[in-house]
């Protein structure tokens, strides 16, 4: 799987968008990017993924570049609750388990 | 979203004994589920692939006569760490992957395990 390139942290006022940014340029035609959160002390929550287009669900938006070579992960309205490590994975479709980078750490202040 | 549930979620234990964890998919089969360990502010390690009815794949480094695998159903996975020592004190993870198709993986909510 490719690797990805991700800040090691981040700060957002709550309330305001928190746009974490993503390279991946060695992500090949058949890889997805996924991104997941961990908050401190539990397994990891799965956000949203995709692999051309962009794409929103109730969570967060993905904006992958027409090159594919990196992405953002907008999360519209930050709240408290936010605050996590974000990983970013490029993974290929089938059976593939996940492989967790160092992510970035985002912090969110009152 | 689909559950994957995991139990105990905090265990602390006497060097040399063993802990066993279980792993469970509450909503879905999961033919394969994945074993993760992770310590203090590092990121999540692959230990192990289950697959259900068959012998897990282990990861380089990863002692399979410690970590003992078993995945006898399409719910459920155990680990049992063998004769713990402190070193083997850790957060594990294991997630799961929906057979029916989705391309997802859920994840248990973690075990700390501490060793004295």
């Amino acid at each position: 799987d490719a690797k990805t390139t991700q800040p090691p942290s981040m700060d957002c006022a709550e309330g305001r968008a928190a746009n974490l940014p993503c390279n991946h340029s060695t992500i090949s035609g058949n890889e997805y990017v996924y991104w997941y959160r961990q908050i401190h002390s539990q397994g990891p929550q799965y956000i949203i993924h995709g692999l051309k287009n962009n794409e929103t669900n109730e969570m967060a938006s993905l904006i992958i570049t027409e090159d594919r070579k990196s992405s953002t992960l907008i999360l519209p309205h930050a709240t408290l609750r936010d605050t996590a490590v974000y990983y970013c994975i490029v993974r290929s479709s089938g059976y593939s388990t996940l492989t967790f980078g160092k992510g970035t750490m985002l912090l969110v202040s009152p | 979203g689909a559950v994957v549930s995991q139990h105990p979620s905090r265990v602390i234990c006497k060097s040399g004994t063993s802990v066993k964890i279980e792993c469970r998919s509450l909503d879905f089969q999961a033919t394969t589920m994945f074993w993760y360990r992770q310590f203090p502010k590092q990121s999540l390690m692959l230990m192990a692939t289950s697959n259900e009815g068959s012998k897990a794949t282990y990861e380089q480094g990863v002692e399979k006569d410690k970590f003992l695998i078993n995945h006898a159903s399409l719910t459920l996975s155990t680990l049992t760490v063998t004769s713990a020592h402190p070193e083997d004190s850790s957060f594990y993870i294991c997630s799961a992957r929906d057979t029916g198709g989705s391309e997802k993986l859920f994840f248990g909510s973690g075990t700390q395990l501490s060793v004295l």
